[in-house]
């Protein structure tokens, strides 16, 4: 059975990084694909990017494409997403999910980002 | 990019109620539709895929039609625990969510 911790709650200032981890379980980090996907407080769903198994490489949604950067440590079985530039509009939940050729079926618990003054 | 349009954006209804809702793209997905439900608090969970198959361990009275712009999600006998937000999601070029709708309790 797959398993998604991710890292806990951080607090940031507008303009600021945060990075936030997804460690697995059950599999290799190799083995799975690992999409990220945000929440704003009371908001949808808002795909940002992610390994794509349909073409092997990692594809991400336009908007974010500037400020985001996802990375790997095979080692740790631990997937990374970074966010710069960060402003208040990016306080959310950040969630890590795998993703099939179709549908995202294994999601962690959710990393709150608060950016605040 | 593909964009995504649910109707209604919320609801109410009593345990029992039929209950749809539907799902638009801005241009043709084939079948590439997924469905999810979210509780408060919870990671979203997908319960339909490929617009109408269900995924194992969910319920009969969730099911799901369509294909190209235009998708639904029926739930046949609304139950307590279905109360919940529910979202589509189309995988035929990148990934995209469409912006929910809440289903509450009359």
């Amino acid at each position: 059975q797959v398993q998604l911790v991710q890292s806990g709650a951080e607090v940031k200032k507008p303009g600021a990084s945060v990075k936030v981890s997804c460690r697995v379980s059950g599999y290799t980090l190799s083995e799975l694909s690992i999409n990220w996907v945000r929440q704003a407080p009371g908001k949808g769903l808002e795909w940002m990017g992610g390994f794509d198994p349909v073409n092997g490489k990692k594809i991400f949604a336009r908007k974010f494409q500037s400020r985001v950067t996802m990375t790997d440590d095979t080692s740790a079985d631990t997937a990374y997403m970074e966010l710069s530039s960060l402003r208040s509009e990016d306080t959310a939940m950040y969630y890590c999910a795998t993703a099939n050729w179709e549908y995202f079926d294994y999601w962690g618990q959710g990393t709150l980002v608060t950016v605040s003054s | 990019d593909i964009q995504m349009t649910q109707s209604p954006s919320s609801l109410s209804a009593s345990v029992g109620d039929r209950v749809t809702i539907t799902c638009r793209a801005s241009q043709s997905i084939s079948s590439h539709l997924n469905w999810y439900q979210q509780k408060p608090g919870k990671a979203p969970k997908v319960l339909i895929y490929l617009a109408s198959s269900l995924r194992s361990g969910v319920p009969s009275r969730f099911s799901g039609s369509g294909s190209g712009t235009e998708f639904t999600l029926t739930i046949s006998s609304l139950q307590p625990e279905d109360f919940a937000t529910y979202f589509c999601q189309q995988s035929y070029s990148s990934r995209t969510f469409g912006q929910g709708t809440r289903v509450e309790i009359k």
